[in-house]
């Protein structure tokens, strides 16, 4: 079974700082790795993804994300946050190993992101 | 977002009563989904539909039920076995099998018993 956690419910980061999102996994093969972000009442937007190659992903909105294999991990970053971030964060897994034609996305609980001015 | 138009945005039901929301795609997209999210758990899979004419269960399927007679369109009925329906619904499609393909998703519904 493949799942998914995101240790934190919220974080909370000042306006300019670096900001970080965690997010682990756990899957029998190899993993593919999604964040999404959603403002209120709305739809999942896709930030970026990981398949294969290079750890560290690039996104949307200057966010990118690095996949550390022997930490099962891939923890959501930013360099400079804004007060827009402010949004809830979704960590997504999906098993390489899954029964023929099956696709479902896993999700983690969502962390909420604050951004202070 | 995009191509997919989930309607009503919001929905009120009445206990005992059945309720479908409404799932359209015009990405031409092959796979279908509905998640049910509740504050603090996520998003749950209710079903999903690969093909037209197929659909699977997903994690929390009883109480709710679907069709796929199109690759267009893919409704969710909530009956009234579903105890506590409240939720807000999200509809996703994916593009193919690929396994490594992202989803998109639709706006959402918001349903409340009343």
């Amino acid at each position: 079974a493949q799942s998914v956690a995101q240790p934190e419910d919220q974080v909370n980061v000042a306006e300019g700082n670096p900001l970080t999102v965690k997010c682990t996994y756990s899957v029998s093969g190899n993993p593919y790795l999604f964040w999404y972000v959603q403002y209120p009442n709305r739809g999942l937007q896709f930030l970026l993804k990981y398949i294969t190659g290079d750890n560290l992903v690039k996104g949307s909105y200057g966010f990118e994300a690095e996949f550390n294999k022997s930490q099962t991990s891939f923890h959501l970053k930013k360099p400079s946050a804004l007060v827009s971030d402010s949004a809830l964060y979704f960590c997504a897994v999906r098993d390489t190993d899954s029964g023929a034609g099956s696709y479902q996305l896993t999700f983690g609980k969502g962390t909420k992101l604050s951004v202070i001015p | 977002d995009g191509g997919i138009t989930q309607s009503p945005k919001y929905l009120f039901r009445k206990e005992g009563q059945n309720v479908t929301l409404s799932c359209e795609q015009n990405l031409n997209h092959d796979a279908m989904y509905w998640y049910r999210q509740d504050p603090g758990q996520g998003l749950r899979l209710i079903y999903y539909s690969q093909i037209v004419n197929d659909f699977q269960k997903g994690d929390i399927a009883e109480g709710y039920s679907v069709s796929r007679e199109k690759k267009e369109s893919f409704p969710l009925t909530v009956t009234s076995a579903q105890k506590n329906p409240t939720a807000f619904y999200l509809c996703a499609t994916v593009r193919d099998r690929g396994r490594g393909t992202e989803a998109f998703f639709g706006q959402g519904t918001r349903l409340t018993v009343v």
